[in-house]
C-alpha cells in the first residue's frame, strides 16, 4: 500500500521557536517525490518544500527544512523562527513518477504570540 | 502571472442534481488536477488531466467526471449528487503533474442539501 501518515493532528508553537512536523510514508517505488504543502485559514494551498527521493541532501527553503530518511521512509518538516503567518494546516504529500499523489491527513499548526 | 481561478466559489445543490465546476489554470500549465477535501476524509485526489487527456484517476465513483479543453481549462462534473458530496473542491495546475509544484485555486465550496 502507498500511504502517508502524519501522526500529529494538531501542534502548537510559540512565536520565534522551532517546531518539527512528522511524516512517514510507505511505497514500493524507488523514485518518487515528497512535498510539504500548507493551507492557511484562507484556504489557498501553497507549496512549502519539495524533495526528490534520489537526492540525499535535505531540501531547505529559508526557515523551512526537511529531514529526509529514505530507508526509514520518514520526511519531517522543521520550521525555525516560527511566525504567526505559519499558522496553517500542513500536508505531507507523496508523488510517484506517474504523478499518482497521496496526501497525509494533515497537521494543524498554531503559532502563538 | 494570474493564479488559478475556480468558479463558482460557492454552490448549493439538492440531492439528485448535477453540478459542473470550472478551473482555469496558470497560463502555460498543461496539467490540471482536482481534489475533494472534507473534514472526515481529508484531501483526496480525484483526477488529473494533461493536454486534454485524463492521465490519472483516484478512487471515486463514475458520477465524478472531468474534461480539459484545448486552452487547458478544466471542468469537473458530479452527477446524481449525494449528501456526502458536500465538500471543498480544489483544483491545481502545474507544468506536468504532481511531481512538480502545484498551484492551487481557492476552491469551490459545494453544499448538497
Amino acid at each position: 500500500a502507498q500511504t502517508v501518515t502524519q501522526s500529529q493532528p494538531e501542534m502548537s508553537v510559540q512565536e520565534a521557536e522551532t517546531v518539527t512536523l512528522s511524516c512517514t510514508y510507505d511505497t514500493s517505488e524507488n523514485n518518487y517525490y515528497l512535498f510539504w504543502y500548507k493551507q492557511p485559514p484562507s484556504r489557498q494551498m501553497i507549496l512549502v518544500i519539495r524533495q526528490e527521493a534520489y537526492k540525499q541532501q535535505n531540501a531547505t527553503e529559508n526557515r523551512f527544512s526537511v529531514n529526509f530518511q529514505k530507508a526509514a521512509k520518514s520526511f519531517s518538516l522543521k520550521i525555525s523562527d516560527s511566525q504567526l503567518g505559519d499558522t496553517a494546516m500542513y500536508f505531507c504529500v507523496l508523488v510517484h513518477n506517474n504523478n499518482d499523489m497521496r496526501f497525509g491527513a494533515g497537521t494543524r499548526l498554531t503559532v502563538k504570540p | 502571472k494570474a493564479g488559478v481561478t475556480q468558479t463558482p466559489r460557492y454552490l448549493i445543490k439538492t440531492r439528485g442534481q448535477q453540478v459542473t465546476l470550472s478551473c482555469s489554470p496558470i497560463s502555460g500549465h498543461r496539467s490540471v488536477s482536482w481534489y475533494q477535501q472534507t473534514p472526515g476524509q481529508g484531501l483526496q485526489f480525484l483526477f488529473e488531466y494533461f493536454s486534454e487527456t485524463q492521465r490519472n484517476k483516484g478512487n471515486f465513483p463514475g458520477r465524478f467526471s472531468g474534461r480539459q479543453f484545448s486552452n487547458s481549462r478544466s471542468e469537473m462534473n458530479v452527477s446524481t449528487l449525494e449528501l456526502g458530496d458536500s465538500a471543498l473542491y480544489l483544483c491545481a495546475s502545474s507544468l506536468d503533474g504532481g511531481r512538480y509544484e502545484q498551484y492551487f485555486g481557492p476552491g469551490t465550496r459545494l453544499t448538497v442539501t
